[in-house]
């Protein structure tokens, strides 16, 4: 089946650095990127759609210039966290459209900031 | 955030019985739903979708949609201890896979 790669699984950062995290489809080309974040015993709440070419689309309450998305080839979006916080400790996890089949996730990345 | 409702838990069933999981969906324009299993600390990975009232079934799993009363269910039939984790409720809206997810049902089958 298709496989989402996501880098790195884990990463711990210092508050006021920047994170990129990178989810790569392997096998297929997926002009739609989705990114999504859990934080502890809560669901996967979405934050922005990714598309390879244009402006990412981020739901109401993300912060844009906080939470950078490229989508800059059919394979590969990369979430950037800048600045980041405490508070922006989460599971990320992205997912990629492959039209008319279901969707596939990355293993996540597991991001504290200490 | 389009507003996926469910019964957050924990769901303790025997081992051998059915469980019962519910969800509901304010969305009236709702095209798709799935159902999730998510361990800890990993990724959600797909038990079921499906697209139009009525029943589907899948080995032990039953989808079951009534998009006139917004919900959708997922029954586990022979629950077996490795089907303890948290499911999910996800629907989309649009044609692309962009899912709102319910907040999860915590599921534990005792041996």
């Amino acid at each position: 089946g298709a496989v989402v790669s996501q880098h790195p699984s884990r990463v711990i950062c210092k508050s006021g650095t920047s994170v990129k995290i990178e989810c790569r489809s392997l096998d297929f080309q997926a002009t739609t990127m989705f990114w999504y974040r859990q934080f502890p015993k809560q669901s996967l709440m979405l934050m922005a759609t990714s598309n390879e070419g244009s402006k990412a689309t981020y739901e109401q309450g993300v912060e844009k210039d906080k939470f950078l998305i490229n989508h800059a080839s059919l394979t590969l979006s990369t979430l950037t966290v800048t600045s980041a916080h405490p508070e922006d400790s989460s599971f990320y996890i992205c997912s990629a459209d492959r039209a008319l089949t279901e969707a596939f996730f990355g293993q996540g990345t597991r991001l504290t900031v200490v | 955030q389009k507003e996926v409702e469910q019964n957050s838990g924990p769901l303790s069933v025997p081992e051998g019985a059915i469980a019962s999981l519910n969800c509901t969906y304010s969305d009236r324009g709702s095209q798709s739903f799935f159902w999730y299993r998510q361990y800890s600390g990993k990724s959600p990975e797909l038990i079921m979708s499906i697209y139009s009232n009525g029943d589907k079934e899948d080995g032990r799993f039953t989808a079951q949609l009534n998009k006139a009363s917004q919900y959708v269910s997922l029954l586990i039939r022979d629950s077996q201890p490795s089907d303890s984790a948290t499911y999910l409720c996800a629907v989309n809206v649009d044609y692309f896979n962009k899912f709102y997810f319910g907040s999860g049902t915590k599921l534990n089958v005792k041996p």
